[in-house]
């Protein structure tokens, strides 16, 4: 099955820092993926598309100058978290679809656990 | 704007007993409905996907329907077993693209 590599699984940063986030899709293409963020004992939200070879698209309220989105291939998408602050230390996942169009079920990371001290 | 919610929060069972897990959403132009499973700390598994076509789909012990006329979905688990514990996700397609939107999920105890 289609497999999505998140990494690293947990940071921890000082704040003022910049931590970079890496998907993969290991096994499938994705010329879409997604980036979501959980607080704790909530849902996951939104936070961006992330669009191969063009720039991301972001939800209403996230700061597109703080979540660096970068797609450059088929199959990696990075989030930048810059200038973290300890507001930003959250749980953050990534997906991809393992298909085309809304047919193919979405396929997570485990998940990156962000600590800014 | 499509909403979710999973009712209740929590449940906590003993081992054997068949379960069901709600899961209604407001806007019934949805094109899928997914299920997943998340264990603490960890990301989502996928556990079904409902085509909007579709009523209901089938993996092993697992049986999720789909109701769109009444913005409902169930998540069925059969003969649950202490190793079903963990949160599960509802989320629903939103309108005409690929974003979904999560319920708060329920956190599932099976006892032994």
């Amino acid at each position: 099955g289609a497999v999505v590599s998140q990494h690293p699984s947990w940071v921890i940063c000082k704040s003022g820092t910049s931590v970079k986030i890496e998907c993969r899709s290991l096994d499938f293409q994705a010329t879409t993926m997604f980036w979501y963020r959980q607080f704790p004992k909530q849902s996951l939200m939104l936070m961006a598309t992330s669009n191969e070879g063009s720039k991301a698209t972001y939800e209403q309220g996230v700061e597109k100058d703080k979540f660096l989105i970068n797609h450059a291939s088929l199959t990696l998408s990075t989030l930048t978290v810059t200038s973290a602050h300890p507001e930003d230390s959250s749980f953050y996942i990534c997906s991809a679809r393992g298909g085309t169009g809304d047919s193919s079920p979405l396929h997570f990371g485990n998940g990156t656990r962000l600590t800014v001290t | 704007k499509q909403e979710v919610t999973q009712i209740p929060a929590a449940l906590s069972v003993p081992e054997g007993e068949n379960l069901v897990l709600n899961c209604s959403f407001t806007d019934s132009a949805i094109y899928n409905l997914q299920w997943f499973r998340q264990d603490p700390g960890k990301g989502l598994t996928s556990l079904l996907l409902i085509q909007s076509s579709q009523r209901e789909q089938t993996s092993g012990r697992l049986n999720a329907s789909l109701d769109k006329s009444s913005g409902r979905s169930t998540l069925y688990i059969a003969a649950s077993q202490p190793g079903d514990s963990a949160t599960y996700l509802c989320a629903a397609s939103q309108g005409g693209s690929e974003k979904l939107v999560f319920g708060k999920g329920m956190k599932l105890t099976v006892n032994p």
